[in-house]
C-alpha cells in the first residue's frame, strides 16, 4: 500500500458525461501528479500540482481539468467524455522538495479505471 | 525532448533463471532522475528503485540489482533467480527536474517489458 487513495476504483459512463476522479495523497506530501494509462498511448504524464498550484503540464485535453484543494487532495474532472478516454487514470504524490532529496519519489495509487460506453 | 526506450516487450523465463530488463534513455538535463516501477496484474505501479543522475552507483537490493551507466545511457535491471511473484509489466522513467524550482517534476515512462516466469 503506497499511502495514496484514490475513489472510485471503476466508473462506468457513456460518452458526452462528465466525471470526477478524486486522489488523496500520502501524509506530507505537497505534490500530487496524474498520469493516463491506455493501451495505444502507454503511461502518459497529464499535470502535476504542488501545494495548490499547477506546477507541469502534459499532454493534457482542454476537456479535462484538474486542481488541488487546501487539505492537498486533487480532483481530476474529464468532461465531453469519448470513447477514448477509456483508460486507467492514476495519481501519484510526492514530498517534492528538491533535487538529490528522496522526497521526489512519486508513489502511485491503485488507480481509477475509467470505461466510457 | 525526454524518452525512455525499452526494446523488450515480452520475456518468458523459467523460474530460477536470472533476468534482465533493458531501458535506454534520453534526455539533454544533465540532472534527472531514473526509476523502475513494477505493475503486477492486479494494476497498480509499485516503485522499485530511483537513480539520481549524478550517482552512478550500482545497486543491489536483494534478488533485484541495477546497472546505471551514463556513458551508454541505460539503466538495466537484473532479476536473480526469478519466481513466479516477479510476473507483471516493468517500466522504466525518467523525471525531468524544474529548472526554476530544482525539483523533479514529471515521469516520461517506457512502454514498459512484461515478464512471465512460469514453474
Amino acid at each position: 500500500d503506497s499511502g495514496v487513495t484514490q475513489t472510485p476504483k471503476h466508473l462506468i459512463t457513456a460518452t458526452g458525461q462528465r466525471v470526477t476522479l478524486r486522489c488523496s495523497p500520502r501524509s506530507g506530501d505537497l505534490s500530487v501528479y496524474w498520469y493516463q494509462q491506455s493501451l495505444d498511448q502507454g503511461l502518459q504524464f497529464l499535470i502535476q500540482y504542488y501545494n495548490g498550484e499547477e506546477r507541469a503540464k502534459g499532454n493534457i485535453l482542454e476537456r479535462f481539468s484538474a486542481q488541488q484543494f487546501p487539505d492537498l487532495h486533487s480532483e481530476l474532472n474529464l468532461s465531453s467524455l469519448e470513447l477514448g478516454d477509456s483508460a486507467l487514470y492514476f495519481c501519484a504524490s510526492s514530498v517534492g522538495l528538491g533535487y538529490r532529496s528522496s522526497t521526489d519519489t512519486q508513489y502511485f495509487g491503485p488507480g481509477t479505471r475509467l470505461t466510457v460506453l | 525532448a525526454q524518452k525512455v526506450t525499452q526494446a523488450q516487450t515480452e520475456i518468458s523465463v523459467v523460474e530460477k533463471e536470472d533476468v534482465t530488463l533493458d531501458c535506454v534513455y534520453e534526455t539533454r538535463d544533465t540532472t534527472y532522475y531514473l526509476f523502475w516501477y513494477k505493475q503486477p496484474p492486479s494494476g497498480e505501479l509499485v516503485f522499485l528503485i530511483r537513480r539520481n543522475s549524478f550517482d552512478e552507483q550500482n545497486e543491489i537490493s536483494g534478488r533485484y540489482s541495477w546497472n546505471f551507466q551514463k556513458s551508454t545511457s541505460s539503466f538495466n535491471f537484473t532479476i536473480t533467480a526469478s519466481q513466479v511473484v516477479d510476473s507483471a509489466v516493468y517500466f522504466c522513467a525518467l523525471s525531468e527536474v524544474l529548472l526554476n524550482t530544482g525539483t523533479a517534476s514529471k515521469l516520461t515512462f517506457g512502454t514498459g517489458t512484461r515478464l512471465q516466469v512460469t514453474l
